[in-house]
């Protein structure tokens, strides 16, 4: 059973866009939302990740959007370039023990 | 500076022999743990390990074993291999309340 359910399953955008990725959590105990970004080969990277005491979070171009009454939480990714190219994955866990439960991941393709 | 490494990259493995893929981080993180990708699955957690000495099962621990004897290994076990452990296997390390590193990650085929 997935605990972290994530849409789309991939995207493609054309630079300068806006990519946007959902993703939806059952678990009420969950108290941090961490983005990562993985690159084909490559182990997954913390992206930005984000804590339910606050609505959204920016990073330069990626910014987290949070609804705790909702259960919901999405990734926006502004002006998107051919680098950010990925998959991404949302991804959730108790403060706990840090235990990742990942959506099942989108992935992004940005057209020149 | 290291991080996260894992060895070996690649392993072809014949049904029902075993294994160890071995994980190690030099960042002295008290939390590592173990996670399996398959496609359109996303990461699930395998094993994790709080400190040396301290481990745990998580979400899909049935074939696997592990142990923790050092704050920088973590190594994981496969004994009997079977065909539905082919996966991608990424290593994770975390000091409390931060952010997880992970390794390259190693790509298991079992024929």
């Amino acid at each position: 059973q997935q605990q972290v359910k994530q849409s789309p399953q991939s995207l493609i955008v054309q630079k300068g866009g806006i990519s946007i990725i959902n993703c939806a959590y059952e678990n009420t105990a969950f108290d941090y939302f961490p983005w990562y970004q993985q690159f084909p080969g490559k182990g997954p990277a913390l992206l930005i990740a984000i804590r339910p005491d606050v609505s959204e979070k920016k990073e330069g171009r990626f910014t987290i959007s949070f609804n705790k009454s909702a259960k919901q939480f999405s990734l926006h990714i502004m002006d998107s370039q051919p680098g950010d190219s990925a998959t991404y994955f949302c991804a959730a866990s108790t403060t706990n023990d840090y235990k990742l439960s990942f959506g099942a991941g989108t992935t992004v393709t940005v057209r020149a | 500076n290291a991080g996260v490494t894992q060895t070996p990259k690649f392993r072809i493995l014949k049904i029902g022999q075993s294994m160890t893929l071995q994980c190690a981080q030099d960042m002295n993180h008290n939390y590592m743990y173990w996670y399996r990708q398959d496609p359109g699955m996303g990461l699930k957690l395998i094993y994790y390990s709080v400190g040396a000495g301290i481990t745990d099962k998580g979400e899909v621990p049935n074939g696997y074993n592990v142990s923790r004897s050092t704050t920088e290994d973590f190594p994981l076990r496969l004994e009997l291999a079977a065909p539905s452990q082919t996966s991608v296997y990424f290593c994770a390390s975390s000091p409390v309340g931060a952010e997880a590193f992970f390794g390259q990650g190693t790509r298991l085929t079992v024929v």
